[in-house]
């Protein structure tokens, strides 16, 4: 069974701060490793990996994929109250199917 | 580009009763998607659908359903109602082709409760 675990659960930083979010997975037949951004609604893309070593950015936001362990990092560098949110790790395998992880919640106190 | 529209937005039924939602998927997309979100059980898939047919299925119990069009849109039907079944029903669209691997995005999502 595909599994994706997400750390920490939850996160309270100030703003400026620089945070890393972690995510670790074991899925079978691995497509793309995909971050979205969920406030009080639906998710929002962020970013979507598919090889090792290769960081996206946008903005303060950036990510990187290693196959090889099975885990991705999302960066937010100077971080403000508008990025509070749950952060959602998912992993899409071969059929286009994505299992998420439970999510990191972070807020960002002025 | 209009983005993914679900409705309605919000619901709310009694146990036992029916229930369909429905999805629009961003223009030119061909893959629909749906999941369940409860505090729970987080985001799961429930199903997905490519040219009128069902392509992935995730492990939910038969009294949940879907459909899709010609023109893409999709419905989702849960039957025989239960308390458990109160959750954000979150639809996702792609513009995937068999092997292509494009990013899904999420419509508003519908709010269901049961009562």
């Amino acid at each position: 069974e595909d599994k994706v675990v997400q750390s920490p659960l939850s996160l309270v930083v100030h703003e400026g701060d620089t945070v890393t979010l972690n995510c670790s997975y074991e899925v079978t037949n691995f497509r793309s490793l995909l971050w979205y951004k969920q406030e009080k609604k639906a998710p929002t893309f962020l970013f979507m990996l598919t090889s090792s070593g290769i960081e996206k950015k946008s903005g303060r936001l950036s990510s990187i994929l290693d196959k090889k362990e099975l885990f991705s990092i999302l960066n937010i560098t100077a971080t403000q109250t508008g990025d509070s949110a749950v952060y959602l790790c998912a992993v899409a395998n071969a059929g286009n199917m994505l299992t998420f992880g439970g999510g990191t919640r972070l807020m960002v106190k002025p | 580009k209009a983005g993914v529209t679900q409705t309605p937005r919000y619901l709310i039924k009694t146990r036992g009763q029916q229930v369909t939602l429905s999805c629009s998927p961003i223009s030119g997309h061909r893959s629909v998607s749906w999941y369940q979100q409860t505090p729970g059980q987080g985001l799961q898939f429930l199903f997905e659908y490519f040219s009128e047919t069902q392509r992935n299925k995730g492990n939910f119990p038969g009294r949940f359903s879907g459909r899709q069009f010609s023109n893409s849109r999709s419905e989702m039907n849960v039957s025989t109602l239960e308390l458990g079944d109160s959750a954000l029903y979150l639809c996702a669209s792609s513009s995937e082709v068999q092997g292509a691997g494009e990013t899904q995005y999420f419509g508003p999502g519908t709010r269901l409760l049961v009562l």
